[in-house]
């Protein structure tokens, strides 16, 4: 098992500019998440999704959007890209809810935006 | 809405204990986690208390008192490796929604 893969690692994007964040999952877990987290800081949760079709905000959505057509990707959108959406982005994913919350997080995508 | 504290930095020596304190208000209270990220990593599962009362797992143990919002994690024998920040996340409501503190950072000295 690969586990929450997420692509790109690294990205610099100009204001104004879009891009996709890639996020896949193979362990068939229902519950995915995206969040982001600036330095020194926790984790802020943007969208979540509880299954293929469902997706909710979470705290900080503005300026995104998110899309869940199968189960194992939930790509994040970013349409008009500002400075203050440099941070570290990561996807998690979970089996369901309760004991069976436990998130398990990709490795990140680290974005600047200048 | 929900608050959740932690220390932001604390510094511990090897071969020691250190007590990371987490507190929280909030409402429909599930259950709460305890992640470990290493500095530039993605954050990785640690324990998750439902009931009242401590859990041991190896060096690590985890405590929780539903009744006054309070947990710690708790790492014995400390490691060089142990230094990382430690995120306090506190599981709410029917739709079992995660929260997470800003984190503790631990420093291991030798």
């Amino acid at each position: 098992n690969a586990g929450v893969t997420q692509t790109p690692k690294f990205r610099i994007l100009k204001i104004g500019q879009s891009m996709t964040l890639q996020c896949t999952q193979d362990m068939n877990h229902n519950y995915m998440y995206w969040y982001r987290q600036d330095p020194g800081m926790g984790l802020k949760l943007i969208y979540y999704s509880v299954g293929a079709g469902i997706t909710d905000k979470g705290e900080v959505p503005n300026g995104y959007n998110v899309s869940r057509s199968t189960t194992e990707d939930f790509p994040l959108r970013l349409e008009l890209a500002a400075p203050s959406q440099t941070s570290v982005y990561f996807c998690a994913s979970s089996l369901a809810a309760g004991g069976l919350n436990t998130q398990y997080f990709g490795p990140g995508t680290r974005l600047t935006v200048l | 809405g929900q608050n959740i504290d932690q220390p932001t930095e604390m510094t511990a020596t090897e071969g020691a204990i250190v007590q990371i304190n987490c507190t929280y208000q909030t409402s429909g209270f599930n259950g709460l986690f305890w992640y470990q990220q290493h500095a530039g990593e993605a954050p990785t599962f640690l324990s998750y208390n439902v009931l009242d009362g401590l859990e041991e797992k190896g060096r690590f143990s985890s405590f929780l008192s539903r009744s006054k919002g309070y947990s710690y994690l708790l790492l014995k024998e400390l490691q060089m490796k142990d230094s990382a920040s430690y995120l306090c996340a506190v599981n709410s409501g029917g739709y079992q929604k995660v929260t997470f503190g800003t984190g503790t950072k631990l420093q291991v000295i030798p």
